[in-house]
């Protein structure tokens, strides 16, 4: 039981570049989220999913795109990097019995 | 909009001493959760402890407690007895039962605990 992965967990971009996140976890959770985190601000929600093939608006979408074809699967994707965009990329899944969110292990980008 | 604010950037205790920890939240919601999440060094997202809000009673994990007033949307955590691996990064973070989930944060205590 790996929990919550994220690949990769490190990566450097140059601006205008793209990328994908990919975001897996093996506990039959329905809803998942990505999230970034930047120094003073604590962790923003970027864009979440209520199931499969459903994804939706956080707080902080502009710049990126998601995708959940697969329950397991949670995709964040960069189309045209910004360095406004470099962050730690937190990816999390929720069960409501008990109330919790588990997350990944975080992937730190930069935007060059 | 729900709100999460944590006044005290940073905190120091000496080991083996008690330290608490502020958080105040504001929502008109009447059903909601919160938590208290550690953040160590390797970045890992560790669920320290939570509090159901129609709970009055404040949780409790070992070392780990909490000041939930509800009234004054106040959620501190206090850590007894602290020891050098109680360093790190602390979150507080709102979760309203009718929000599938989402969590929203506030902005972060790091906390370093002295030999």
């Amino acid at each position: 039981n790996a929990g919550v992965t994220q690949t990769p967990k490190f990566r450097v971009l140059k601006t205008g570049q793209s990328m994908t996140l990919l975001c897996a976890q093996d506990m039959n959770h329905e809803y998942m989220y990505w999230y970034r985190q930047d120094p003073g601000m604590g962790l923003r929600l970027i864009h979440y999913s209520v199931g499969e093939g459903t994804t939706a608006k956080g707080e902080v979408p502009d710049g990126y795109n998601v995708s959940r074809l697969k329950k397991q699967n949670f995709l964040l994707g960069l189309e045209s990097a910004a360095p406004s965009q470099t962050s730690v990329y937190f990816c999390a899944s929720f069960q409501n019995s008990p109330y919790e969110q588990y997350f990944g292990p975080g992937t730190r980008l930069t935007v060059t | 909009a729900q709100t999460v604010t944590q006044s005290q950037p940073e905190m120091s205790v000496q080991e083996a001493e008690t330290v608490t920890l502020s958080c105040t939240y504001d929502t008109s919601e009447n059903n909601y959760y919160l938590f208290w999440y550690k953040q160590p060094p390797s970045r890992q997202m560790i669920l320290v402890i939570r509090q159901e809000a129609y709970k009055q009673q404040n949780a409790t994990e070992n070392r780990f407690s909490v000041n939930f007033q509800k009234a004054a949307k106040s959620f501190s955590l206090k850590i007894s007895d602290s020891q050098l691996g109680d360093t790190a990064m602390y979150f507080c973070a709102f979760m309203s039962m009718s929000n599938t989930g989402k969590l929203i944060f506030g902005q972060g205590t790091t906390l370093q605990v002295k030999p």
